[in-house]
Order: C-alpha cells, then structure tokens, then sequence
C-alpha cells in the first residue's frame, strides 16, 4: 500500500466551487505539506504543518485553507475556485530527524473551468 | 528572494554519463536536494547535501560546493528509464524543513 495517498486523484470542477483535496499517511511523520506544480514554474509551497492544528502559509498560500485535525491527514480547500488554480496539487511528509526528505504522494490532478 | 536555476532540457545516450547543473542563491542554506519525477508521476527522493563534496549512490552521484552556491548531479550507464525531470531543491534556515524547488531539468535519454 501507498505511504502517501491523496484524493481525488483528479477533478474537474467549475469557477466559483468550493474543492478539498485530501492527503493521507502511514508513515507516522509529523511534517505534511501542500504544493501545487505548473509547467515551467516548478513546486511551490502553498501551506505545511509540522504538527496537528498547527498551520504556516507558504509561497503562494492566497486563496487556499488547509485543516491537519489528526496525525495523519491534511487537507486543502478551495473556497472559491478559479481556473488559475488548475494545477497539479501534491501533498508530501517528512520526519524531523536525519535528512528530513520529504515523500510525496501520486498527485491530484485539478482542472477549473 | 530565492533563485535556483537549472537547464530547462538535457539530451544524453543510452550508457552514457551526464551531468545536470544546479546553481542557487538563497538567504540561508541547510541543505540541497535532488528528486526524480517521471511524467505525471510523484518527485522521488534522489540524494541529499548538506556539506562540500560528492555523495554516491550507485549510478547516481551528487556534488556540493556550498561556496559557489553550486551543486551538480551525476547520472552513470544511462538507461531508457532515467528519461525523467531532476529537480534541485534547497532547504533553507529557520523555516522548519521548506524546501524551494528549481523549474527542473527534463532528460532525455536515446538510444
């Protein structure tokens, strides 16, 4: 089974729609992470948690929510989408001791019409 | 801001040796990554780092001179699959584990 699972793994949906993207592990990491991937832009950082209930803004955080209410789960929303969010969304964790690599999931594909 | 940079494409032959480039110029340095992602695939964890010199991993190997914010990836015996993007990041100081990300260098490996 996949450390790491997110889902949908893609969704059309329509201007002005709230959307959640849903990201699970088992690997027992306390750090997730939210990114969003464009062609020519590479990963950027939307949101991370290092703990439950604990939340930080990334690179691009405006006009995205995340909620980490248990250990093993993050969630993004969209509150209002638009079609500039249409991306590739990965979610990824990693531990706080040694390397600290972080794992990612297989990615949701979100379009916005 | 954070600037990494990396060619944008790399073409190379089966069972050759090729060397993408990293440069980067961050406020702080904890850190240089590189993953593999395959098309439409999840980035996968490469090699990791953090002090000056070389780390080898079986056919991959990895160089850091932290001095000229400069950092390659060494890639051996080329095979059809190592047809992917390599993605250089850098972790940062005092933000926890954040990593910034280059655009990545998409390899083409023929035959």
């Amino acid at each position: 089974d996949a450390d790491v699972t997110q889902t949908p793994r893609n969704r059309i949906t329509k201007t002005g729609k709230r959307i959640m993207l849903e990201c699970s592990q088992t690997k027992g990491h306390d750090r997730m992470y939210w990114y969003r991937q464009d062609p020519g832009l590479g990963l950027r950082l939307i949101y991370y948690s290092f703990d439950v209930k604990d939340i930080n803004k990334g690179e691009i955080s405006d006009g995205y929510s995340v909620s980490r209410q248990a250990q093993a789960k993050f969630s993004l929303s969209l509150e209002s989408a638009i079609p500039n969010q249409t991306a590739l969304y990965f979610c990824a964790t990693s531990d706080h001791t040694g390397v600290n690599e972080q794992f990612f999931g297989p990615g949701t594909r979100l379009t916005v019409l | 801001g954070q600037n990494i940079d990396q060619p944008t494409e790399m073409t190379a032959t089966e069972g050759a040796i090729v060397q993408i480039n990293c440069t980067y110029q961050t406020s702080g340095f904890n850190g240089l990554f590189w993953y593999q992602q395959h098309a439409g695939e999840a980035p996968t964890f490469l090699s990791y780092n953090v002090l000056d010199g070389l780390e080898e991993k079986g056919r991959f190997s990895s160089f850091l001179s932290r001095s000229k914010g400069y950092s390659y990836l060494l890639l051996k015996e080329l095979q059809m699959k190592d047809s992917a993007s390599y993605l250089c990041a850098v972790r940062l100081t005092g933000g926890g584990n954040k990593l910034t990300f280059g655009t990545g260098t998409q390899l083409k490996v023929e035959l």
